[in-house]
């Protein structure tokens, strides 16, 4: 069975540069599929912060592009998600996803999320 | 970017009666593949997101057969034939024919 999990920091000071890992077990991320962040502000929606393929190739949401970093490393079977420059509004639950690329072409399996605050 | 707006924002139903959701895209969601890459997520109250349905109508597996999606171009829906108590949450459509992807306000689908 394929799972997700989230971790790193709770809490984050504004201006620094918030890192989180999601390692995955019960398949090898070498082996394909593509792997997401998505997060969820305290009470709000969901915004996709970007994908990542195995082969290290990568999509950001334009909005968060130029603070964003997600890497992968199939060595620790793990992806990681870099967000510098963070304030305030990057108060979120964020979670990694699994996203099929060979027939559901959606994220069909996610962490629980972790929840980061930024406050000094 | 594509906008994907949800209604209603929030819908009181009756134990075992149907539900219904709707999601407009602001351009047609139809990828140059000819796939619709629009999904439907149920959260429910403090767990993630929950994969339901794939590429408008397609059911993930283990997903109960009372959810249904339908729709075409930029009008989808969520159907839930008979709500039961373990429904309870928010639910969300999601488009990833495009980037970046985005998702709808959410639906709090609620118990009268």
């Amino acid at each position: 069975q394929v799972q997700l999990q989230e971790s790193g920091p709770g809490l984050v000071k504004p201006s620094e540069t918030l890192s989180l890992t999601c390692a995955v077990s019960g398949y090898s991320i070498s082996s394909g599929y593509y792997w997401g962040w998505i997060r969820q502000p305290p009470g709000k929606g969901l915004e996709w912060i970007g994908n990542i393929y195995h082969s290290g190739t990568t999509y950001y949401n334009p909005s968060l592009e130029s603070r964003v970093t997600i890497s992968v490393d199939t060595s620790k079977n793990q992806f990681s998600l870099k967000l510098s420059s963070v304030t305030a509004s990057d108060t979120a639950v964020y979670y990694c996803a699994r996203r099929d690329a060979k027939d559901l072409w959606a994220f069909d399996i996610w962490g629980q999320g972790t929840m980061v605050t930024v406050s000094s | 970017d594509i906008v994907m707006t949800q209604t209603p924002l929030s819908s009181p139903v009756t134990l075992g009666q149907p539900a219904s959701i709707s999601c407009r895209s602001s351009q047609s969601l139809v990828h140059s593949d000819g796939n619709t890459y629009l999904s439907w997520l149920q959260q429910r109250p403090g767990q993630p997101p929950r994969l339901l349905i794939y590429k408008i109508s397609n059911r993930f597996s283990g997903v109960p057969d009372r959810f249904s999606g339908s729709g075409a171009g930029t009008d989808f829906t969520l159907k839930i034939s008979r709500v039961e108590a373990e429904d309870v949450g928010v639910y969300y459509c999601m488009q990833e024919t495009q980037f970046p992807y985005s998702f709808g306000q959410g639906t709090k689908l609620e118990i009268k």
